[in-house]
């Protein structure tokens, strides 16, 4: 399998800004993506980077580098509702993910 | 509106029962997944499908088998359930894109207890 480690937990303040890194074995990806999974229910996707660099889709940010097997995905102006654990998985040419174990963030107000 | 649909979101059954959980996508997408997801170990990969017939190994296979008898449709069986097979099964499909991943679409996952 593929290695991909990302921080079990955060905490943030509501209106703050908050990065959630994840890293990989750099061979066998073919991009990275982002999902978020309320509690009890399915996951649902948020981003994918297949070339390196920063994309960006509204209050959410996903960053890309390919040579240093880094990702990070920036959620801004954070909201209540963001609590939630966010998955890191690389894809691979076979079409599988490789997901990592999650990071579960909480949003205080 | 494009859908997995998942057969149970809640069952209960008795340790050796066979189990079947069914799954079904409406989106014509050739690649089908079955995950198990237990807290603190995330989401593992039990077997996949790229195709109607064909089937793959993931990460957990054991104890458990598939079945893709129809492009829609991919079934998970647990010939004789066992309590540490108690865990949150979902289901997820995706589009066959050529070199690049697809985009995972899933459903809103089963939740198995055996005792």
């Amino acid at each position: 399998g593929q290695n991909i480690d990302q921080p079990t937990e955060m905490t943030a303040t509501e209106g703050a800004i908050v990065q959630i890194n994840c890293t990989y074995q750099t061979s066998g990806f073919n991009g990275l993506f982002w999902y978020q999974q309320h509690a009890g229910e399915a996951p649902t996707f948020l981003s994918y980077n297949v070339l390196d660099g920063l994309e960006e889709k509204g209050r959410f940010s996903s960053f890309l580098s390919r040579s240093k097997g880094y990702s990070y995905l920036l959620l801004k102006e954070l909201q209540m509702k963001d609590s939630a654990s966010y998955l890191c998985a690389g894809g691979s040419t076979l079409g599988r993910l490789y997901f990592g174990r999650g990071t579960q963030l909480t949003v205080w107000p | 509106d494009v859908k997995v649909t998942q057969s149970s979101r809640y069952l209960v059954k008795r340790t050796g029962e066979k189990v079947f959980l069914e799954c079904v996508q409406d989106m014509d997408h050739e690649n089908m997944f079955w995950y198990r997801q237990d807290p603190g170990l995330g989401l593992r990969l039990i077997y996949f499908s790229y195709d109607v017939k064909m089937k793959e190994k993931g990460d957990i296979p054991e104890g458990y088998s598939v079945s893709r008898e129809k492009k829609e449709r991919f079934s998970l069986i647990l010939e004789s359930a066992s309590t540490n097979q108690t865990s949150m099964y979902l289901c997820a499909s995706s589009p066959r894109t050529g070199g690049n991943t697809g985009e995972l679409f899933f459903g809103e996952g089963s939740r198995l207890t055996v005792l």
